[in-house]
């Protein structure tokens, strides 16, 4: 099975401090993604990497940056964190950018909580 | 821009009942609908449809794709309480570094 873990289940941070939500896959996944989740909003895609050192900016990059050191890690950094950024961010991770059938599938991790005060 | 809509946004049905969530989209280059359920934790993968597979069945789940209206459904019979959830839908196109667009999602609750 596909195992995604996401280092923190749930955050307490104050508005100014610097952020940093982990991710590990286990699957060998070229593609990784970080999401956020809002009531009434659904998933928000923030950045995602289909490459080691690579990243692309997704449809909500503002006030976040990404790091992808190495193939199996992700992580999403607030840089000064702010009250607007509390929400569940979801780490997901697929086989490959492009290719048909289950390649598109992606697999979440179970999520962090994150409240900045 | 890709688009998803996903209805009803919530709803609530005693065991037992037949349920029928709605998902429809606006995508350049369809290549896939894909339907996650999420609980009080990770989104988990339940269908994936494509244009060469336009049913899915899975014990009392069951997803058809209509590539003509471009909708799909997810239809659960015989609900039971741990069906309750939040529903997923997502689309993804063609092409390289393609990513999902998922709906708001469905919160279905079923009551004892």
């Amino acid at each position: 099975d596909v195992k995604v873990t996401q280092s923190s289940r749930y955050l307490v941070k104050r508005t100014g401090e610097k952020v940093f939500l982990e991710c590990v896959q286990d699957m060998d996944h070229e593609n990784m993604f970080w999401y956020r989740q809002d009531p009434g909003l659904g998933l928000r895609l923030i950045y995602f990497s289909y490459d080691v050192k690579m990243k692309e900016k997704g449809d909500i990059p503002e006030g976040y940056s990404v790091s992808r050191e190495k193939k199996e890690r992700f992580s999403l950094i607030l840089e000064s964190a702010s009250t607007n950024q509390t929400s569940m961010y979801l780490c997901a991770s697929s086989l490959s950018p492009s290719g048909s059938g289950a390649k598109n599938i992606q697999y979440f991790g179970a999520g962090t909580r994150l409240s900045v005060l | 821009e890709d688009k998803v809509v996903q209805s009803p946004l919530s709803l609530v049905v005693h065991e037992g009942d037949t349920v029928t969530l709605n998902c429809s989209y606006e995508v350049t280059n369809f290549r896939s609908l894909l339907w996650y359920k999420q609980e009080k934790k990770a989104p988990t993968f339940l269908f994936m449809l494509t244009s060469s597979g336009i049913e899915k069945k899975s014990g009392r789940l069951s997803s058809i794709l209509d590539k003509k209206e471009l909708s799909s459904i997810l239809n659960i019979t015989a609900t039971q309480t741990g069906d309750s959830a939040i529903y997923l839908c997502a689309v993804a196109p063609t092409g390289a570094n393609s990513k999902l667009t998922f709906g708001k999602g469905i919160t279905l609750s079923v009551r004892p």
